[in-house]
Formats: structure tokens, sequence, C-alpha cells
């Protein structure tokens, strides 16, 4: 777990507010997801990078904003949360994105409270 | 029903059982994997089968490929309390013939093994 990692891993937030989360992978891989985890619902890809560039947007809200600076670093910035968005908040990379190099590996996720 | 289905949704077994899990899906696949992820955590990657692979072992897991039945099973062996966790199985599938292959992960079967 440690080839990936996330903080921070509790998070409490007003609707108003604005933070940011953050991964870092140390494994040299090119490939940057965020996903999100709800309660008894499959896992939801958000965003994906590849080579620092946004390779996908799954219909996501504006109000979750991704960063890639580059390879190794993957920021969610969040603002005028709701409720619902209260989830655990997992990051991964992999090699590439194409074949067996999507192969993924996992930071120890975001646990996100939007009061 | 969506691509990568696990079943049964939960199972509990004895300490020395052997826990057996399926995934069925719908589109033609590169490969899948399983992966294991323990409560509020991230995913841990634990085997990957290609399509032109019937069955592969690693340690205590087996894992099976039935490309005409489009389903795989995760045998884990001699069961241990520390295995009690949420498995998953992901396909590497283009979720339409419009789209990328991308990894689309299941909803999971919570395994607890009892002492």
């Amino acid at each position: 777990e440690t080839g990936v990692t996330q903080t921070p891993r509790h998070l409490v937030m007003g609707m108003t507010n604005k933070k940011s989360l953050k991964c870092e992978q140390h494994l040299g891989h090119n490939a940057m997801y965020w996903y999100k985890q709800s309660a008894k619902k499959p896992l939801e890809l958000m965003f994906v990078y590849n080579f620092k560039e946004q390779t996908e947007n799954n219909s996501v809200p504006s109000r979750f904003s991704p960063e890639c600076p580059n390879s190794s670093h993957l920021f969610l910035h969040l603002h005028t949360l709701q409720p619902e968005d209260s989830a655990l908040y997992l990051c991964a990379s992999s090699q590439t994105t194409t074949g067996v190099w999507r192969t993924q590996y996992f930071g120890p996720g975001t646990r996100l409270t939007v009061l | 029903s969506q691509q990568g289905e696990e079943d049964p949704q939960a199972l509990s077994i004895q300490e020395g059982e052997n826990a057996t899990m399926n995934c069925s899906y719908k589109t033609s696949i590169n490969n899948l994997q399983w992966y294991r992820q323990n409560s509020g955590r991230g995913l841990v990657h634990l085997i990957l089968i290609r399509s032109n692979e019937r069955e592969k072992h690693s340690g205590r897991l087996r894992v099976t490929l039935d490309t005409s039945k489009k389903s795989s099973s995760l045998l884990i062996t001699a069961s241990r309390a520390a295995d009690t966790a949420s498995y998953f199985c992901a396909t590497d599938a283009r979720p339409r013939m419009d789209s990328s292959y991308k990894l689309i992960f299941g909803s999971g079967t919570r395994l607890l093994v009892r002492p």
C-alpha cells in the first residue's frame, strides 16, 4: 500500500468549504485515476490521467476538479459539495492505460464526510 | 445487470473451509482481474487472468475463466480469518463498442471467515 499514498485519510467539510485531496504514487507509473466508492454501490470511475493528460471524465459534476501536475501527483479539488458526495475517494495508478498495464494499484483512500 | 457482477454478495464460512466467489460479465474482455479490499481501505490486486487462459494459481488462490459463459470464479482454499474482506472482479473491457477499453469493477463479494 505504500506505493500509492493519499492525504488526508479522513476529511470532514461543510458544503461551503473548499478542500483538496492529494495522491502520490512512487511506482513510476504514467496513469492515475480517481474513484468514488459509496456504500453498497460499485466503484465509480471519476477521472483518468495518462502522461498528465486527462483522458476520461466520467460525467463528474464540476464541483470536483482534478489536477495532475506530473505523473506522480494527482489532486482532487472540492468545492460546494453536497452531503451525497460523502464517500471513500480512492486514487489508483497503473503503468499506462492499455492492456495488462492497466492493472491498478490503489491508495488507502480518503474518507470524506460532507456536513 | 452490469458488467462484472459478483455472486454471492456476501459469504460467511468457517476458518479452514474453501471460499468460492463468482463473477459474470457481458462483453468480450482482454483480461479479468481480482482485487481484495479490507474494510475502508484501498483495493489490492490479487491476480490477473488473460482471455486466452482458463486457470491460474497464486498461493491459496485459484482463478478460472470461461469466456464462452462469460464467467470467472475465485477460489480461496483453507481460508483464514485474515481473508475476511471484500473481493472484486474487474474486467478489462469496452463498456460500449464506441468506447475505449477500461477496467470495470463489479460490486464485490463480502467474505467473512469465522475463527
